[in-house]
């Protein structure tokens, strides 16, 4: 079966500092991959997207930035942290044919 | 993708049926009805989704009226780890899945024991 993983679950981060925030899927080969942020009661902004290894798709300008060095793994990150970048962080990923998306445990990031 | 009324809470007794209603009167012919749920702090989880028959797994079942306007998600037996936010969400398929997913505020499930 597939299963998804993702990490830290929760980081506090000062302003300005680096941020890295992995994912990892196995038990399936080639997936779509997708980086989301959930606020409350507003659902899912799409922020990246992959469909293969080396390529991003960037949904909305930020101070954000994605990468994909392998099949199954997509990163979140950021060189300086704003304030507004605080937030949950979904992993996410579909089978290429499919339709259904499953998404990671989430991460909850807290820039100070 | 279109939008959906779901009401905003529901209680449910331990080990009785629950029923959660949603409403997509906007719904076009190619989208389906996907239902996830989420637990405080936690990432969605994936239960169910039809496009125009019922469906039925290991969780839930799912009943799309005739005219696919509305549908119902049945927890048959639910428990006390089936207290989530329940969300109701209709799609098309497209080839890369890069869309927002309008989640909206959901159900709020409490499962009663």
């Amino acid at each position: 079966s597939q299963t998804i993983h993702q990490w830290p679950a929760t980081l506090v981060q000062p302003v300005g500092s680096p941020l890295s925030l992995e994912c990892t899927v196995e038990g399936t080969s080639n997936p779509n991959l997708y980086w989301y942020r959930q606020a409350a009661g507003r659902g899912l902004q799409l922020l990246f997207y992959s469909v293969g290894i080396g390529q991003i798709s960037s949904e909305v300008p930020q101070n954000l930035s994605a990468s994909r060095p392998q099949d199954r793994q997509f990163i979140l990150s950021s060189k300086k942290l704003l304030l507004s970048d605080s937030g949950f962080y979904l992993c996410a990923w579909r089978r290429g044919a499919g339709n259904t998306i499953y998404f990671g445990e989430g991460s909850w990031l807290t820039v100070v | 993708d279109a939008k959906t009324t779901q009401p905003p809470s529901m209680d449910c007794a331990e080990g009785r049926a629950a029923n959660l209603p949603c409403n997509h009167s906007t719904i076009s012919g190619n989208e389906y009805v996907y239902w996830y749920r989420q637990i405080h702090s936690q990432g969605p989880q994936y239960i169910i989704h039809g496009l125009k028959n019922n469906e039925t797994n290991e969780m839930a079942s799912l009943i799309i009226t005739e005219d696919r306007k509305s549908s119902t998600l049945i927890l048959p037996h639910a428990t006390l780890r089936d207290t989530a936010v329940y969300y109701c969400i209709v799609r098309g398929l497209d080839q890369t899945g890069a869309n927002n997913l309008f989640f909206g505020t959901g159900t709020r499930l409490t499962v009663i024991p």
